[in-house]
């Protein structure tokens, strides 16, 4: 079975702060993919990334990048210099072969960002 | 930029009543998807179509749920009698192949009194 685990409820930050939202996931499937969506106060899911398990570079897409570590079974997320915009629920998923590639999610960091 | 549209944003019903909510996917995907979100809670798989068909669903997808194309566009989830507990807001989804890259809408809320 697969598991996904966002273990930070809530992160607040002050405005321009680094702030890294942590994933852990569980699985025994050698091919997978881990996703980050981003769910805004509007109530809508915005996908942001979606890496497979056999690709462990780390990506960067302006002030977004992401660190997957298998030896770790982790895959964070870090917003550098956040802004209020920022401020969103973000969910960590994980899709694998033997579940037929359907994602499940974690629970959700919730980040709010000050001014 | 392509997206998937669902309809009604909000839906307000009595318990006991059924409910229908649409969904457009992604002209050119083949996979769809319901997920729910109990308010504040994590986002939970209900069940797959593809292939004009269900692929797989979830324990919560009981059978008062059913899903159906009905035409070329449109991928409906149907509640026939509709519980307190089914207050929340509903997921549709698609994507282009079996890989878990979904697109989503931007959810249809349920609140059923």
């Amino acid at each position: 079975a697969q598991k996904v685990t966002q273990a930070q409820t809530e992160i607040s930050v002050v405005e321009k702060e680094d702030v890294t939202l942590d994933c852990v996931y569980e699985t025994r499937d050698t091919t997978y993919y881990l996703f980050w969506y981003k769910q805004p106060p509007s109530g809508e899911l915005v996908f942001l990334i979606r890496r497979n398990s056999f690709d462990e570079q780390n990506e960067i897409s302006g002030r977004y990048s992401w660190n997957f570590q298998k030896s770790t079974s982790s895959f964070n997320f870090t917003i550098t210099a956040s802004q209020v915009v920022d401020s969103a629920v973000y969910f960590c998923a994980l899709s694998v072969s033997g579940g037929s590639y359907i994602p499940t999610f974690g629970r959700g960091t919730s980040l709010i960002v000050h001014p | 930029e392509p997206e998937v549209t669902q309809t009604p944003s909000h839906q307000v019903t009595q318990m006991g009543q059924e409910v229908i909510l649409r969904c457009v996917p992604i002209s050119n995907h083949l996979y769809f998807y319901w997920y729910r979100q109990i308010l504040g809670q994590k986002v939970e798989f209900l069940v797959s179509f593809y292939n004009n068909e269900i692929s797989e669903k979830s324990e919560i997808f009981d059978d008062q749920f059913s899903v159906e194309r009905p035409d070329g566009s449109n991928f409906t989830l149907k509640i026939r009698s509709t519980k307190l507990e089914d207050s929340a807001m509903y997921f549709c989804a698609s994507s282009a192949g079996n890989t878990g890259e979904l697109f989503f809408g931007e959810g249809s809320r349920l609140t059923v009194l």
